[in-house]
C-alpha cells in the first residue's frame, strides 16, 4: 500500500525558512515523480511544484508564486521527498501535501500545516 | 495556465438519488498519445483528497462503481449513480496534461 507521511510543518515568521519532509513507502520511490500541493484551510488546492525521477533527469518545476523561494529535492536512499521553503510570506500559510505524480495515480499524504505569522 | 471551472459549487442530494458535477477546461486535455489527463478527487471532511478517477473515466483501485466519468476535450462530467452518506465532501477535477497542474474550485456535496 502506498503511504506518504509529511512532517516538518509549524509556525514561522515572515521571511523565515522551513523544510518539509515526506516519507514514502509501498512503491519504488526512486522511479516516481513527486509533487507538492498546498491548501489554505477551507479553500481550494494549489499545485506547488514537482521533481522528476533521476532516470527522467531529476529536474524540478515550480508554480509561479513560489519559484525562486521554494526548492524541491529528494533522497532516494531514504525514500524521502523534501520541500525547502525560504523567504516565507503570510500567503504561504497552508496545509502542504506531498503526492505521487503519475499519469494514472495521484496519491496524497495526510498533509502538514505551515503557518506564517508574526 | 489551464483554467478549470466546476459547476455547481454546491450540491444537496437525497440519499439514493443521482448527482452530477461538470468540469470545463480552458484548453483541450487531449494528449498527442490519445489519452486525456483529467482526474477527479474527493476530499472528505477532515481528510486529504483521494483519487476517484483518472483519464476521465478510469476508476482508481477500490472506488465504487457508482462513480463514473465522461467527457472529452474540454468538457467533463462526474456522475454518482446513487449518492450514499459516505460520499459527502468536496469534489475536485484536475488537469494533468500541462506541467502546472490546475484544479477546479471544488464542488461541495451534502446530504439532504
Amino acid at each position: 500500500e502506498v503511504q506518504l507521511v509529511e512532517s516538518g510543518g509549524g509556525l514561522v515568521k515572515p521571511g523565515g525558512s522551513l523544510r518539509l519532509s515526506c516519507a514514502a513507502s509501498g512503491f519504488t520511490f526512486s522511479n516516481a515523480w513527486m509533487s507538492w500541493v498546498r491548501q489554505v484551510p477551507g479553500k481550494g488546492l494549489e499545485w506547488v511544484g514537482r521533481i522528476k525521477s533521476k532516470t527522467d533527469g531529476g529536474t524540478t518545476d515550480y508554480a509561479a508564486p513560489v519559484k525562486g523561494r521554494f526548492t524541491i529535492s529528494r533522497d532516494d536512499s531514504k525514500n524521502t521527498l523534501y520541500l525547502q521553503m525560504n523567504s516565507l510570506k503570510t500567503e504561504d500559510t497552508a496545509v502542504y501535501y506531498c503526492t505521487t505524480d503519475t499519469r494514472r495515480s495521484v496519491i496524497w499524504g495526510q498533509g502538514t500545516m505551515v503557518t506564517v505569522s508574526s | 495556465d489551464i483554467v478549470m471551472t466546476q459547476t455547481p459549487l454546491s450540491l444537496s442530494v437525497t440519499p439514493g438519488q443521482p448527482a452530477s458535477i461538470s468540469c470545463k477546461s480552458s484548453q483541450s486535455l487531449l494528449h498527442s498519445d490519445g489519452k486525456t489527463f483529467l482526474f477527479w478527487f474527493l476530499q472528505k471532511p477532515g481528510q486529504s483528497p483521494q483519487l476517484l478517477l483518472y483519464e476521465v473515466s478510469s476508476r482508481f483501485s477500490g472506488v465504487p462503481d457508482r462513480f463514473s466519468g465522461s467527457g472529452s476535450g474540454t468538457d467533463f462530467t462526474l456522475k454518482i449513480s446513487r449518492v450514499e452518506a459516505e460520499d459527502v465532501g468536496v469534489y475536485y477535477c484536475m488537469q494533468g496534461i500541462h506541467p502546472t497542474w490546475t484544479f477546479g474550485q471544488g464542488t461541495k456535496v451534502e446530504i439532504k
